[in-house]
């Protein structure tokens, strides 16, 4: 079974702060992906990654950041959280591009 | 780049009854159209698949249709029973290149015993 762990259930941060979240597979795929879920706006795609090291911006890539240092882990960052960055992400990967997507189970962050 | 919308926003039905969900996309070329099951609380999950080269799929009580001339998808569920009430969520991409998943923006179905 494919396991992508994000290592946050809940997450509550002050606007300003940094916020880093951490998004971990482990069957070797070589893309992986942010999404935010908003009520009645679906998922929406943040960065997403095909490879170490390589970035792609999505849809709504403004006030985040993404680092991929190593195959298995992809990190969102938040440079200075805001309000309107309280919603639910979730990190996904796959094996090939534009195929099916493995969730994680995903990370509700509110920022006060 | 692709647009995939999604009707209705939210759907409910009787137990035993049948559910259709229906998208369109904007894309030609795109080939692969999976849809995704997100029970409340927990992280979406695909249920079925079809490709371009299909135009029908069935999975026990679910199926896919696909028509690439109207670029339209939808997904049948039958003899619908409390455990299908969730959030769907269809999605489009093309199978290469560096190509993404478009979802649409989820339909929430209720079922009622």
């Amino acid at each position: 079974d494919v396991k992508v762990t994000q290592s946050s259930r809940y997450l509550v941060k002050r606007t300003g702060e940094k916020v880093f979240l951490e998004c971990v597979q482990d069957m070797d795929h070589e893309n992986m992906f942010w999404y935010r879920q908003d009520p009645g706006l679906g998922l929406r795609l943040i960065y997403f990654s095909y490879d170490v090291k390589m970035k792609e911006k999505g849809d709504i890539p403004e006030g985040y950041s993404v680092s991929r240092e190593k195959k298995e882990r992809f990190s969102l960052i938040l440079e200075s959280a805001s309000t309107n960055q309280t919603s639910m992400y979730l990190c996904a990967s796959s094996r090939e591009a534009g195929r099916e997507a493995f969730f994680g189970q995903g990370t509700r962050l509110t920022v006060v | 780049g692709e647009n995939v919308e999604q009707h209705p926003s939210t759907l409910s039905v009787q137990e035993g009854d049948s559910a259709v969900i229906k998208c369109t996309y904007s894309d030609s070329a795109s080939n692969y159209f999976p849809w995704y099951k997100q029970e409340l609380g927990k992280r979406p999950q695909l249920i079925i698949d079809i490709r371009s080269n299909v135009g029908e799929k069935k999975d026990q009580r679910i199926a896919v249709t696909l028509n690439k001339t109207a670029k339209h998808f939808s997904l049948h569920i039958t003899e619908t029973q409390p455990e299908d009430s969730a959030v769907y969520f269809c999605a489009a991409s093309l199978l290469s290149g560096y190509s993404t998943l478009t979802f649409g923006k989820g339909t929430m179905l209720l079922v009622s015993p």
